[in-house]
């Protein structure tokens, strides 16, 4: 079956850096996809979304970027701050299955003062 | 305020004693999803509903019970709980508009713990 993971389980950057959260996806067919963060003790919150015919999508402070031949996503966040310390699932939605989501083990991203 | 509620938010209970765990909806969305997380292992669904009275599995369906008898309202039951369904639930409904799925809210989430 499909799958979507991570590359790496955890990030640290330091207060003002750039931070770049990685994901890959299985399967071609998936038409949307979803960048979430959850922080401790909440139910994840949706940060930014990307549909299958679009490369790059652009929200405050954060960029999604879809690379379709590799099946890669990718969540940039700018000028990282202590609150997005969290962790960042990725999630793919199969083209038109009624299923919905199908996420991965998500990311943990520390932020260092 | 548009909003995902559960209650509870936290429940302790023992095996065999069955429990539910309500779910509701502000938004008047179609779809609702119910997901545990467990560490290592991310979310997974458990069910999901497309409407009133239509509910299908999802990935992880062996010991839930779902309803959806009212738009806005989906409850999770437990009709024999065991160890093993210690986990974090969330609940979560998007709108479906022309074919098109929605972003999908999630509540804030249920801590159980089964003895």
């Amino acid at each position: 079956g499909e799958s979507v993971g991570l590359h790496l389980p955890t990030l640290s950057v330091q207060e003002g850096d750039n931070s770049i959260i990685n994901c890959a996806y299985s399967n071609s067919a998936s038409d949307y996809f979803i960048w979430y963060k959850q922080e401790s003790g909440k139910g994840p919150q949706f940060i930014i979304d990307i549909r299958s015919n679009m490369d790059k999508r652009q929200g405050q402070r954060v960029t999604v970027l879809l690379n379709k031949t590799v099946k890669h996503l990718s969540l940039q966040i700018a000028a990282t701050q202590p609150g997005d310390s969290a962790v960042y699932f990725c999630a793919e939605r199969l083209s038109g299955s009624a299923r919905q989501l199908t996420f991965g083990s998500g990311t943990q991203l520390t932020v260092l003062p | 305020e548009a909003q995902v509620t559960q209650n509870p938010r936290y429940l302790i209970t023992v095996t065999g004693k069955k429990l539910t765990v309500t779910c509701s909806q502000n938004m008047n969305h179609e779809y609702m999803s119910w997901y545990r997380q467990d560490p290592g292992l991310g979310l997974r669904q458990i069910y999901y509903s497309m409407n009133v009275e239509v509910t299908d599995k999802g990935d992880v369906p062996e010991g839930y019970k779902v309803s959806r008898k009212e738009k806005r309202n989906f409850p999770l039951i437990l009709e024999s709980p065991s160890p093993n369904q210690t986990s974090l639930y969330f609940c979560a409904s998007s709108l479906y508009t022309s074919g098109r799925w929605d972003t999908q809210y999630f509540g804030p989430g249920t801590r159980l713990t089964v003895l």
